[in-house]
């Protein structure tokens, strides 16, 4: 089976200071995870993905995530917030040769100018 | 452009009037998925299609339908509405549906059963 668990509902940063949303993940099997991003009001738009290739991915505007298997976490990371940024961000799982995907229950960046 | 759309993007209806929510998408991707986003529980899987006339259930497809008769278009289809599917729905598609594959969303569709 597959779950995520997002840790933070809310996460409140200042501008330009570093961005750390978390994640952890249940598989059964070799995960595929990503990162999804929603603006308020717009549809969902992928970040990044961990797709079992290099363990640091990195993503757009600056965003970057690691796979740890032994942590069984999949961290989102950005060492400056930009205004821009304030969004709602989903983590998600899914499995190789599965056609399920799984989201967190998301977690909602506020940045303060 | 490449794109995933649905309609209506607002739709307000009472309990027991079906309804059918429309996806359709201009990239030739084989996969879509029709997904539910509520508050505090992000977004779940109500059904997917690998390909037309292939559909399967995902995590909440109790009260849905859904049809995949040509590849463009993935309707989702409300028989009775109730109150507890108000929600907001997105639609996605991917080129081949493993689970590598980046999926594109639609805009949604906000639904409130009254």
């Amino acid at each position: 089976a597959q779950s995520v668990t997002q840790l933070d509902s809310h996460v409140s940063v200042s501008e330009g200071t570093p961005v750390l949303l978390r994640c952890n993940y249940s598989s059964s099997y070799s995960p595929s995870l990503f990162w999804y991003v929603q603006h308020p009001n717009k549809g969902l738009q992928l970040l990044l993905k961990y797709t079992s290739a290099a363990t640091l991915v990195k993503g757009i505007n600056g965003f970057e995530a690691e796979f740890k298997k032994s942590e069984t976490s999949f961290h989102l990371t950005k060492p400056s917030a930009h205004m821009s940024d304030a969004a709602e961000y989903f983590c998600v799982v899914s499995a190789y040769n599965f056609n399920k995907f799984y989201f967190g229950s998301g977690t909602k960046l506020n940045v303060k100018p | 452009e490449a794109q995933v759309t649905q309609n209506p993007r607002y739709l307000i209806t009472v309990t027991g009037k079906k309804l059918t929510v429309t996806c359709s998408q201009n990239m030739n991707h084989e996969y879509m998925s029709w997904y539910r986003q509520d508050p505090g529980l992000g977004l779940r899987q109500i059904y997917y299609s690998m390909n037309v006339e292939v559909t399967d259930k995902g995590d909440v497809p109790e009260g849905y339908k859904v049809s995949r008769k040509e590849k463009r278009n993935f309707p989702l289809i409300l028989e009775s509405p109730s109150p507890n599917q108000t929600s907001l729905y997105f639609c996605a598609s991917s080129s081949g549906g493993i689970s590598t594959d980046t999926q594109y969303f639609g805009p949604g569709t906000r639904l409130t059963v009254l």
